[in-house]
This record gives structure tokens, C-alpha cells and sequence, in this order.
């Protein structure tokens, strides 16, 4: 089963708004990270936050991550239509890792120009 | 860098038949992941090798195998394919010391008739 569950599982937006994906996991986690996907092609990572982490910028990407209620989010601002794509996060699980990450069913993101 | 790349990046094959997929990993990279992705399950994972060591194998059939190379290049082989094992194969690499981001390649596109 997947350990990362996201919500919404899509999203429709116009150009230049923000878009917030949401991710809640089940088990203690040493990192999460955050993917994009297009069209079926292969995953471009995006950033990722460690467990004593609560919040990390890069470019117009913000991400928080609260391991009280095991849940992280993606905020994309300023949303372009180059950002249509597929987001997933993913985490890995403490005790499991030696490189397995365990994907949430992602959320599809479009954006209107 | 070059980034990861896989080969074959489509394949056709039929029930029955085996199928070896090719992954080569960023220069100076240890750690390759091999993930499925399909429509229904997501993206599931499958095996982690290190240094020519499997440390970390999902919950597929035995009918999937992998193994790595000295150069760190690896392969993922199914046989006896079966149409559920129609999915994008996709494979990560990362320094594998501890998890940090993985990268992936493109794909390969697996159709079983």
C-alpha cells in the first residue's frame, strides 16, 4: 500500500495563482521529497525536507512538513503553465531505507494560460 | 553530468516471453533503485542495489530480478511476463551512503501483448 497519500488528487488553476498539493504518510520518516512528473516521463526531483525540518524554500517552491500530523505540503506560487505535470512525495520509512522511497498517488496539476 | 539513462526506452513483448531492462546511473553515483509505475498500483519499488549488492527488494514475484555491475550500471530482468507487468520501468540513482535524493531516468516503456 502507499505510504504517502495526496491530496487534491487534481488541480485545476489559471496562470499566476498558487497551487497547494497536500501529502499525509503513515510511519516515522528520515526525509521527504517532493517529485514532479510529465506526461508518463521519468521524475524530477524537486526538494526534499528532513524530519527535523519544517519548512524549505527553493525558487517559487515552498514546502512545509509536520511530523506531529505525519503531512507535508507543496506550494508552487506564481504558477506557470510549464508547471502542468504530476506531483508526488515521497518518503522513507526509518528502518527501511537503502534506497526506497514509498510514492503517494500523486496529484495532477493544470494550469491554465 | 549526464544525467540517468535507460535502455531500452519502448518495448513490445509477448506473454510468456522474458525482458532485461538496462539502467546507467550519474557518474559517481553507487545507489540504483528500480521502480514500477502503473495507472492502478502507482509507483511501486522494486529493488535497491549498491556496490553489486541487493540491500532492499519490494513485494514483486521472484519472476523479477536485478543485479549491478562494477561500474554501477544495472539491470532489472522479468521473465515469464505476464500483461500485468505492462508498466513504466523506471530506475534512480543516488550516492546511496544514506537516502539522499534520487534521480531518475526516463523510463522504459514495457508493453506486454
Amino acid at each position: 500500500s502507499q505510504q504517502g497519500e495526496e491530496d487534491p488528487q487534481a488541480l485545476s488553476i489559471q496562470e499566476g495563482e498558487n497551487a497547494t498539493m497536500n501529502c499525509s504518510y503513515k510511519t516515522s520518516i528520515n526525509n521527504l521529497q517532493w517529485y514532479r512528473q510529465n506526461s508518463g516521463r521519468g521524475l524530477v526531483h524537486l526538494i526534499l525536507i528532513r524530519s527535523n525540518e519544517r519548512e524549505k524554500h527553493s525558487g517559487r517552491l515552498r514546502v512545509t512538513l509536520d511530523t506531529s500530523k505525519k503531512s507535508s505540503s507543496l506550494l508552487i506560487t506564481a504558477s506557470r503553465a510549464a508547471d502542468t505535470a504530476s506531483y508526488f512525495c515521497a518518503t522513507d520509512a526509518r528502518g527501511t531505507s537503502y534506497g526506497k522511497l514509498t510514492f503517494g498517488q500523486g496529484t495532477i496539476l493544470t494550469v491554465h494560460p | 553530468k549526464a544525467g540517468v539513462t535507460q535502455t531500452p526506452r519502448y518495448l513490445i513483448k509477448t506473454r510468456g516471453q522474458q525482458v532485461t531492462l538496462s539502467c546507467s546511473p550519474i557518474s559517481g553515483h553507487r545507489s540504483v533503485s528500480w521502480y514500477q509505475q502503473t495507472p492502478g498500483q502507482g509507483l511501486q519499488f522494486l529493488f535497491e542495489y549498491f556496490s553489486e549488492t541487493q540491500r532492499n527488494k519490494g513485494n514483486f514475484p521472484g519472476r523479477f530480478s536485478g543485479r549491478q555491475f562494477s561500474n554501477s550500471r544495472s539491470e532489472m530482468n522479468v521473465s515469464t511476463l505476464e500483461l500485468g507487468d505492462s508498466a513504466l520501468y523506471l530506475c534512480a540513482s543516488s550516492l546511496g551512503l544514506s537516502l539522499y535524493e534520487q534521480y531518475f531516468g526516463p523510463g522504459t516503456r514495457l508493453t506486454v501483448t
